[in-house]
Order: structure tokens, then C-alpha cells, then sequence
């Protein structure tokens, strides 16, 4: 059974430049959250999605912007890039009954901002 | 607004020293406090999830007990392939979002 998938794993950009990162949810998952973590840090909340509408967003500028597809795929879309963006961004499925294992992670893109 | 502190940032042990992690956390109303171990350069793996004060749940030597202020994560006998750093967070009701800790990194030593 495949967990959450995340491409790419590592990604190099110019500040300025736009991003797309993709996520593909656990099988049966139907919820996708995205996080950033900066280095020594928790993860931060960016937004969530389901049924292909962001249902709940966290403090990030509208720079920051995602898109669910009707197979519950998903993607981050950063534009302007930042050096302050470099980070591990980390995709989160879940599914509405939100049981015991209801968060399952993937193992993240590390995005590097030059 | 939701918060976690998870104390201490740091911790080395030796092989089979047990020790305990704590998590104080201060929410408006709890839907679920979780414990995940994360690896470095990975994202993170869920371990329990605690609903309620009083609840415990445990997972070969880590086992995890919950109050209406803090959570802890005991550790037993651990071994070199527990060091890693574990993260705690909690979702509130009407909320989607985690809000984690900074976590607790836990190094063993042979």
C-alpha cells in the first residue's frame, strides 16, 4: 500500500522564480495538507484541501497557493521565491473519518532558494 | 491560538537508560494530540494519537500518557535506532490544521 508520494525530492531555484510541487495522498486518503519546516523547526500549517477546494489556510502570503485534482492529487505553487523559502515542504493526507493513523506524512521536497 | 512547547530541545542517553520527553500544549479545545518521530532529511512518522486526559498507548519501548496540560513520551531501554526527533502537535475542534513543537532530539548512545 503506497503512502503519501511527494516530486520532487529536491529542488534548487533562483529567487524570483516560481515553483510546483506535487503530492500524490495515501490510497483511501481524500485530504490533502501541505506544511513547511525550516531547519531545527516544527512544521507550519500552510493550507488544506478537499474536494478540490482549500478548505482552511495558515499565516502564508498569497504567494503560496495550491490546487486538488478530482484523483485528490495535489499541488504547491510558490511564486516569487524568497531565500526565506528554502525549506522541507511536507504533504499530509488524511480522510474525514480521522481515524488512529489519520495524518499520514510524505517525506517531503527540500526546496533550496539561491 | 493553538501552542506546543516540547521540552528538552535536546537529549542524549545511553543504551538502555530510559528517560522521558514532555510536551505542554495549550489549546481552546482538544480533538487529538499526536506524537511523530521524524529522521533526518524525512518527513514525519505517525506513532500514537491520544484523545483524552488519562489515555495511554504504547508501541514497543515508547509509550505515551496524556493530561489536560502535557503529554509525555516515555521512552524504555532505548536502543541507537530510536535517536531521531520526535515532534508533538495537536488539532483543535473546528480546526483543520496541526500546530506542532519544535520536538526533542533524542540521540542514543551505544
Amino acid at each position: 500500500d503506497a503512502g503519501v508520494t511527494q516530486s520532487p525530492t529536491h529542488l534548487i531555484k533562483t529567487r524570483g522564480q516560481q515553483v510546483t510541487l506535487r503530492c500524490s495522498p495515501k490510497s483511501g486518503h481524500d485530504t490533502v495538507s501541505w506544511y513547511q519546516q525550516a531547519l531545527g523547526q516544527g512544521p507550519q500549517f500552510i493550507f488544506q484541501y478537499y474536494e478540490e477546494e482549500e478548505r482552511q489556510r495558515g499565516n502564508f502570503p498569497d504567494r503560496f497557493s495550491g490546487h486538488q485534482f478530482p484523483n485528490y492529487s495535489s499541488e504547491l505553487n510558490v511564486n516569487a521565491l524568497l531565500l526565506g523559502d528554502s525549506a522541507l515542504y511536507l504533504c499530509a493526507s488524511s480522510w474525514p473519518s480521522r481515524g488512529e493513523d489519520g495524518y499520514t506524512f510524505g517525506s517531503g521536497t527540500r526546496l533550496t532558494v539561491v | 491560538e493553538d501552542q506546543v512547547t516540547q521540552s528538552p530541545e535536546a537529549l542524549r542517553l545511553q543504551e538502555g537508560e530510559s528517560s522521558s520527553l514532555n510536551c505542554s500544549y495549550t489549546v481552546s479545545g482538544l480533538r487529538g494530540l499526536f506524537w511523530y518521530r521524524q529522521d533526518p532529511g524525512k518527513g514525519p512518522e505517525f506513532l500514537f494519537t491520544l484523545y483524552s486526559a488519562g489515555e495511554e498507548k504504547e508501541k514497543e519501548r515508547l509509550k505515551a500518557t496524556l493530561t489536560k496540560k502535557e503529554s509525555f513520551l516515555h521512552i524504555t531501554a532505548p536502543k541507537p535506532e530510536d535517536s531521531a526527533t520526535y515532534l508533538c502537535a495537536v488539532i483543535n475542534f473546528g480546526n483543520e490544521k496541526l500546530t506542532f513543537g519544535t520536538g526533542t532530539r533524542l540521540t542514543i548512545i551505544p
